[in-house]
């Protein structure tokens, strides 16, 4: 049963506004959130992270926003440049080491 | 210096070979782990290397047994593959600390292809 849900497989956003790619969860154990940045044929790499203690993290045109009560978060990255078309998964801890993935949004910023 | 490899990046093989993925990472990390993506792009945790032991075996078929003969490296061996096996295998490793927090660095992927 997945637990994090990324209900938008795909966005577009034209270069210089603002992208905002959501994340849902329905386990309320998970306190630490980060979303990963992939390109083809690459492994994810790492973007930003938010312990459920903060409700804001930011991190230059990167920031991640979370609501607890409602179990979402969202990403948002501003100014959109073209290199930031990548598919960008929404990840959290449970209690143990392994990182719960969403299926990804892949993000397309045209110019 | 590459702080995740996998070797090989490709593999493509017929039904019924035993195959093995060789990880290694040079971050000093104390966990490593592997993950699997489907074929409908979804990341989930197949194992995880804590100092060379087994902390998480998610409900994975036997056929895959990971062998960790050092911290820095975690190897997966397949054996008698099927066509479902096809998939991309990332490894990853972490600082052991920072369980449950902290990020994770993933290796490049290998993308297996079983015939």
């Amino acid at each position: 049963d997945q637990q994090v849900k990324q209900n938008s497989p795909s966005l577009s956003v034209q270069e210089g506004r603002i992208s905002i790619l959501n994340c849902d969860y329905t386990n309320s154990m998970f306190d630490y959130f980060l979303w990963y940045k992939k390109y083809p044929a690459e492994g994810p790499t790492f973007l930003i992270s938010i312990s459920s203690i903060k409700d804001k993290n930011e991190d230059g045109r990167f920031t991640v926003f979370l609501n607890k009560s409602a179990k979402h978060l969202s990403l948002h990255i501003v100014p959109s440049q073209p290199g930031d078309s990548a598919v960008y998964f929404c990840a959290a801890y449970d209690s143990g080491y392994a990182l719960n993935f969403g299926k990804g949004t892949s993000l397309l910023v045209t110019p | 210096d590459t702080a995740v490899s996998q070797t090989p990046k490709y593999l493509v093989t017929q039904m019924g070979n035993d195959k093995s993925i060789k990880c290694e990472q040079n971050l000093g990390h104390d966990t490593m782990y592997w993950y699997k993506q489907d074929s409908k792009k979804f990341l989930k945790i197949m194992f995880s290397y804590n100092n060379k032991e087994l902390i998480i075996n998610e409900t994975v078929p036997n056929r895959f047994s990971p062998k960790s003969p050092d911290k820095a490296h975690l190897n997966l061996h397949i054996n008698s593959l099927e066509l479902g096996d096809s998939a991309v295998y990332f490894c990853a490793s972490s600082q052991e600390g920072h369980r449950g927090s902290g990020e994770q660095f993933f290796g490049p992927g290998t993308r297996l292809t079983v015939l």
